[in-house]
C-alpha cells in the first residue's frame, strides 16, 4: 500500500545540470500534481495533469517540464537547474475529476529535497 | 498571491491542552481543507469542509467555517506530542474552467510539549 512514491529523496545539483524527479501512484488516481515548498510560502503548484495524456501549467512553471508517462507516473524535469530552484518538491495525486473537483483531496508523496549550488 | 493564510505562524502548548489555528482567505470558495505535515514528510489530508457547512468533526479535530468572515479554525482537543507538526489550510480558487486549483497557506507550526 505505497500510495505516492517519489524518487530520489535527496539531490544536490550544480547550476546548469539537469535532472528528472520521478513520481508514481498506485491508487488509480486520475490527477497528479507537482508542488514546491519554500519556507514561509506554503506549497506552490508547478504543473498538474488532470488525466492521462494532459498536462497544464500551475502557478510557477518556468524552468520546469513534465511528462505524464501513463496513469501511474508523472515526472518533473529541470533542464538547467538554477539556485532559485532549491526547494522541497512534492508530488501529489487525487481521484478528481471522477469525484468532482469540488471534493478534491490530495494525497502526497514524502518529497524530494533538492539543492542547487 | 496567497489565497489562505494561517494564524499564528507558530504555536507551542503543553500536552493535554487544546490547540486552535485560524485560516483567513480572500475570495469566495467551494470548500476548505486542512492538512498536516510532519517534519520531513508529505502533507496528509485531515478534513474537508464545504462552503455550506459551518462545523465538522473528525476524532479530536473540530473545524469551523465562517464564510461571512472568510475564515476557518482548526481545533485540536487534548493535544498529544504526536500532534507536533505543521498544519496547512487549503482553499480552492476557480481560476480555470476545468480545474478548481487548490491553494495552500504558509502553515502553522505546532509544538506540543510532553
Amino acid at each position: 500500500n505505497a500510495g505516492v512514491t517519489q524518487t530520489p529523496k535527496f539531490q544536490v545539483l550544480k547550476t546548469g545540470q539537469s535532472m528528472t524527479l520521478q513520481c508514481a501512484q498506485d491508487m488509480n488516481h486520475n490527477s497528479m500534481y507537482w508542488y514546491r515548498q519554500d519556507p514561509g510560502m506554503g506549497l506552490r503548484l508547478i504543473y498538474y495533469s488532470a488525466s492521462e495524456g494532459t498536462t497544464d501549467k500551475g502557478e510557477v512553471p518556468n524552468g520546469y517540464n513534465v511528462s505524464r508517462l501513463n496513469k501511474r507516473e508523472f515526472s518533473l524535469r529541470l533542464e538547467s537547474a538554477a539556485p532559485s530552484q532549491t526547494s522541497v518538491y512534492f508530488c501529489a495525486s487525487s481521484e478528481a475529476p471522477d469525484t468532482g473537483w469540488l471534493n478534491e483531496k490530495l494525497f502526497f508523496g514524502s518529497g524530494t529535497q533538492l539543492s542547487v549550488l | 498571491s496567497q489565497q489562505g493564510e494561517e494564524d499564528p505562524q507558530a504555536l507551542s502548548i503543553q500536552e493535554g491542552e487544546n490547540a486552535t489555528m485560524n485560516c483567513s482567505y480572500k475570495t469566495s470558495i467551494n470548500n476548505l481543507q486542512w492538512y498536516r505535515q510532519n517534519s520531513g514528510r508529505g502533507l496528509v489530508h485531515l478534513i474537508l469542509i464545504r462552503s455550506n457547512e459551518r462545523e465538522k468533526h473528525s476524532g479530536r479535530l473540530r473545524v469551523t467555517l465562517d464564510t461571512s468572515k472568510k475564515s476557518s479554525s482548526l481545533l485540536i482537543t487534548a493535544s498529544r506530542a504526536a500532534d507536533t507538526a505543521s498544519y496547512f489550510c487549503a482553499t480552492d480558487a476557480r481560476e480555470w474552467a476545468s480545474y478548481d486549483k487548490v491553494i495552500f497557506g504558509p502553515g502553522t507550526s505546532l509544538s506540543v510539549i510532553p
